[in-house]
């Protein structure tokens, strides 16, 4: 069974390149959130989307969008990168959009900005 | 009111003890509490979570304490080994909030 994966795992950019970051979710999951770790840090919220929707969104600009397809797998996309996006950024996978349903994350795709 | 405050930021141990990572919070709608082990490179993975309405879990080594009135939750890790070297994260959650909302942190170093 495989777990939740993400594509790329690294990914150099220029400020005020675009990036899309992909995921797919453990199998039998419907629900993908996503996070940023920023070095040393814990992972913060980005938002969450479930039933192809985003259900909530963290403290993030407009800059930050998502896309969830039938198949429940997920897009992160980010406009106008700024060095401050240069972060890990995770997927998390969870069956059902609850805070309490277990949340499973994946490698994660290393985004440096130059 | 939405932290978690997690401490010591690092810590070092010798083979065999018992790290002890503690967190606190402030939001009383919390009622789900992970922790998450992340090795460098890697996605966090979850240890242990645990729900209000117990006062400690175990699983293997891993022991989560939890105290409702003072709002605080701790990790322990029993007989503790070098491949325990990680950096462990405190999280918290309630039923409506979708997100979990994680600690800053804790880098472990256990010592052979």
């Amino acid at each position: 069974d495989a777990g939740v994966t993400q594509s790329p795992t690294h990914l150099i950019k220029t400020r005020g390149q675009q990036v899309t970051l992909r995921c797919s979710p453990k199998s039998g999951h419907d629900t993908v959130s996503w996070y940023q770790q920023a070095l040393g840090q814990g992972p913060q919220f980005i938002f969450q989307y479930y039933e192809e929707e985003e259900r909530q969104r963290g403290n993030f600009p407009d800059r930050f969008s998502g896309h969830q397809f039938p198949n429940y797998s997920s897009e992160l996309n980010v406009n106008a990168l700024l060095l401050g996006d240069s972060a890990l950024y995770l997927c998390a996978s969870s069956r059902g959009a609850s805070g309490t349903d277990t949340q499973y994350f994946g490698p994660g795709t290393r985004l440096t900005v130059l | 009111q939405q932290q978690v405050k997690q401490s010591p930021q690092s810590l070092i141990v010798q083979k065999g003890g018992i790290p002890i990572i503690n967190c606190a919070y402030e939001n009383t709608a919390f009622d789900y509490f992970p922790w998450y082990q992340q090795f460098p490179g890697k996605g966090p993975a979850l240890l242990i979570a645990i729900r209000p309405d117990v006062s400690e879990k175990k699983e293997g080594r891993f022991t989560i304490s939890f105290n409702k009135s003072a709002k605080q939750f701790s990790l322990h890790i029993m007989d503790s080994q070098p491949g325990d070297s990680a950096t462990y994260f405190c999280a918290a959650s309630y039923e409506g909030a979708q997100k979990l909302v994680f600690g800053q942190g804790t880098r472990l170093t256990i010592n052979p």
